[in-house]
């Protein structure tokens, strides 16, 4: 089954400890990105990636770092996280690399606290 | 930066009346706009999309409707169904087509 795929489901940490959220597409797609999800707010862009050892920053970089070292795998970490990042996260993915060419599917998120 | 408004934040119909979710953006070179669906506990989904060059799209019971000169857009949902309650968040593509800016979202609750 196509999909994008996140894990875990649910985090709950303590500020400044060190935590990795993976996300996989088995899609092939080109395009990956992380958005943040907060009431009123929408979805926000973190960071994204137009192909392999390609990242680029979003609108809320800040406290978050991504890699892209295979076309499949796009982990977002989090090196010192504070409550102000508890939040919904998702990451999503696409065929292409613009956005107006093909639809962003997006994985079921990942909800994190820290305390 | 690409800043999208979308209104109402909540919204309540009763079942097999119509709903309306209204959008405005600020980038007047943003040329694609998606509207995503979002079920409880799982992520959006691409329902319906419209570019800039036409102005009303219609797939059943939903369509879009797009006035470039106002930059604004809009998501209509017609004769509502139970199913129809989530979350629906309206994009703007930049014109490069690297970044989606998505809305606030709306929850749309149908009451039986």
């Amino acid at each position: 089954e196509a999909q994008v795929t996140q894990n875990p489901r649910y985090l709950i940490t303590v500020t400044g400890k060190k935590l990795t959220v993976t996300c996989s597409q088995n899609m092939n797609h080109e395009y990956m990105s992380w958005y943040r999800q907060d009431p009123g707010l929408g979805l926000r862009q973190i960071y994204y990636s137009m192909n392999v050892e390609v990242t680029d920053k979003g609108d809320v970089p800040e406290g978050y770092k991504v890699s892209r070292k295979e076309k499949r795998n796009f982990p977002l970490i989090l090196e010192s996280p504070s409550p102000n990042q508890t939040s919904l996260y998702f990451c999503a993915s696409s065929l292409s690399r613009r956005s107006y060419n093909s639809p962003l599917h997006f994985g079921n998120g990942t909800r994190l606290t820290v305390t | 930066g690409e800043n999208v408004e979308q209104h109402p934040s909540t919204l309540s119909v009763q079942e097999g009346d119509s709903a309306v979710i209204k959008c405005t953006y600020s980038d007047s070179a943003s040329n694609y706009f998606p509207w995503y669906k979002q079920e409880l506990g799982k992520g959006p989904q691409l329902i319906i999309d419209i570019r800039s060059n036409v102005g009303e799209k219609k797939d059943q019971r939903i369509a879009v409707t797009l006035n470039k000169t106002a930059k604004h857009f809009s998501l209509h949902i017609t004769e509502t169904q139970p199913e129809d309650s989530a979350v629906y968040f309206c994009a703007a593509s930049s014109a490069a087509g690297n970044k989606l800016t998505f809305g606030g979202g709306t929850r749309v609750l149908v009451k039986p």
